[in-house]
């Protein structure tokens, strides 16, 4: 079955770091590109970045440059995303979307979300 | 980076009835080489990741109702649901893949009338 299965929900400190995993099946994971979606309570989809895990590359939206770090693991077919010094402005659900095996390409799978509350 | 504006915000509709969301981008995400628009509509529903109904701002995924289609070309795209069903009770993004960062509509709430 083609399914992507993302780690549970989170809570964090403020300060903190969090790491989101997305373990991928059913397909060949290195051939596609994968992004990183955040969504706020209420509020629309934004695009953090994406890996390319054969050729070894990963692009991130301006807004998260520096904050976070997108990484994987070919031998058990996952992605991560961890996001660093969190504020309660990063409170949202965090998805991770497969993309195809070009750059410019739609998001046809997506994982379930985790959520990522910040809270002191 | 491509501002994605959609029109409404939130939109409601009698079941049956056609239901009509815009989106425009504000530059063409047209490639000409291939004439493809890079634009893609996904569905929400409450607590559920996004999914994908159209790509190449025209074509149905496979599994999507033939109720929905997308058209439009360039800067101008729209969402087309024929005839509403209760389960297209949904928020529905836009989204250009032409270039980077990927940007997304503000979304478009339908609900029923």
């Amino acid at each position: 079955q083609v399914q992507l299965v993302q780690s549970g929900a989170e809570m964090k400190n403020p300060g903190a770091s969090v790491r989101v995993s997305c373990k991928a099946s059913g397909y060949s994971f290195s051939d596609y590109y994968m992004h990183w979606v955040r969504q706020a309570p209420g509020e629309g989809l934004e695009w953090m970045g994406w890996i390319n895990p054969n050729r070894g590359g990963t692009r991130y939206a301006l807004k998260f440059q520096g904050r976070a770090t997108m990484t994987w693991d070919t031998s058990i077919n996952t992605a991560y995303m961890e996001l660093s010094r969190l504020t309660s402005d990063d409170t949202a659900v965090f998805y991770c979307a497969r993309a195809g095996t070009a750059e410019s390409w739609y998001f046809d799978l997506w994982g379930r979300g985790t959520l990522v509350t910040v809270s002191s | 980076d491509i501002v994605m504006t959609q029109s409404p915000d939130s939109l409601a509709v009698s079941l049956g009835e056609r239901a009509t969301i815009n989106c425009k981008s504000s530059q063409s995400v047209l490639y000409n080489p291939n004439n493809k628009n890079y634009l893609a509509w996904y569905q929400q529903k409450p607590g559920q990741p996004p999914k994908l109904l159209i790509y190449w701002a025209s074509t149905r995924e496979s599994g999507v109702p033939d109720r929905f289609s997308g058209s439009g070309s360039g800067t101008d795209f729209t969402l087309t649901i024929s005839s509403l069903q209760a389960e297209d009770v949904a928020v529905y993004h836009c989204q250009q893949y032409y270039s980077t960062p990927r940007t997304f509509g503000q979304g478009t709430r339908l609900e029923i009338k």
